[in-house]
């Protein structure tokens, strides 16, 4: 596509319930990346996949965290019994090759409300 | 531990005003250094990045950035601000060529008309 999509744009959940969260990013871009930005505060850093190779999954807060990648395309980040402290806007960003050297391309987001 | 230092959280300036935004990080290897740039309403993008090569880097709509690896800093600049330049600014740092960016806590900027 013509950019990176993000779906839900907006997501408010129940603390305990399970969300996933969806990023289609551009085609060709092997690198695929999640942040996730609270009210205030810088992007944090959550998880990486490029290519075919293991993902870097360090930045993952706790095990409720995970995310997969079918295809070498779109990507899902799912949080399990979600808490109120998991409240924040969840970016998603592609790249070609490598973020870190040719930068990221984002998504607009999706904005993840626990009550 | 590597990290990314921006000195202002919010700057106030009125048009036509100079612009300089600071950015630090704390690691003595190499780095792709980059400022990215979150307008109202809008997500956010690319404004420059440097990796290589000349020191001095140009980007979008006017904006410039110099990396003086001395000083562990990469500052934006711009000569002469405009109201549409309200925006959020980003650093970003990729130490050692790990392939993911490390992000400052951002620069509110407040263009008055």
């Amino acid at each position: 596509g013509a950019g990176v999509s993000q779906s839900p744009s907006n997501k408010v959940t129940e603390k305990g319930k399970d969300v996933e969260l969806r990023c289609d990013p551009i085609s060709g871009h092997t690198a695929l990346y999640w942040y996730r930005q609270s009210l205030g505060q810088g992007l944090e850093f959550l998880i990486y996949f490029q290519g075919n190779s293991a993902p870097d999954k360090s930045g993952l807060p706790s095990d409720r965290f995970s995310a997969e990648r079918t295809g070498g395309s779109v990507s899902t980040l799912t949080i399990q019994r979600t808490q109120q402290e998991d409240s924040a806007v969840y970016l998603c960003a592609s790249s070609y090759r490598t973020g870190g050297t040719y930068g990221y391309t984002f998504g607009s987001g999706t904005r993840l409300t626990v009550v | 531990a590597q990290s990314v230092s921006q000195h202002n959280h919010h700057v106030i300036l009125s048009e036509a005003a100079s612009l300089e935004l600071g950015c630090n990080y704390s690691y003595g290897g190499t780095v792709n250094l980059f400022w990215y740039v979150q307008y109202p309403g809008q997500h956010l993008q690319l404004l420059l990045k440097y990796f290589s090569g000349d020191p001095l880097v140009k980007g979008i709509k006017g904006f410039e950035a110099e990396f003086i690896k001395s000083k562990f800093s990469f500052n934006l600049r711009k000569p002469s601000v405009q109201w549409s330049d309200t925006a959020e600014y980003f650093c970003a740092v990729d130490f050692g060529g790990a392939g993911k960016s490390t992000f400052g806590d951002g620069t509110t900027l407040t263009v008055k008309p």
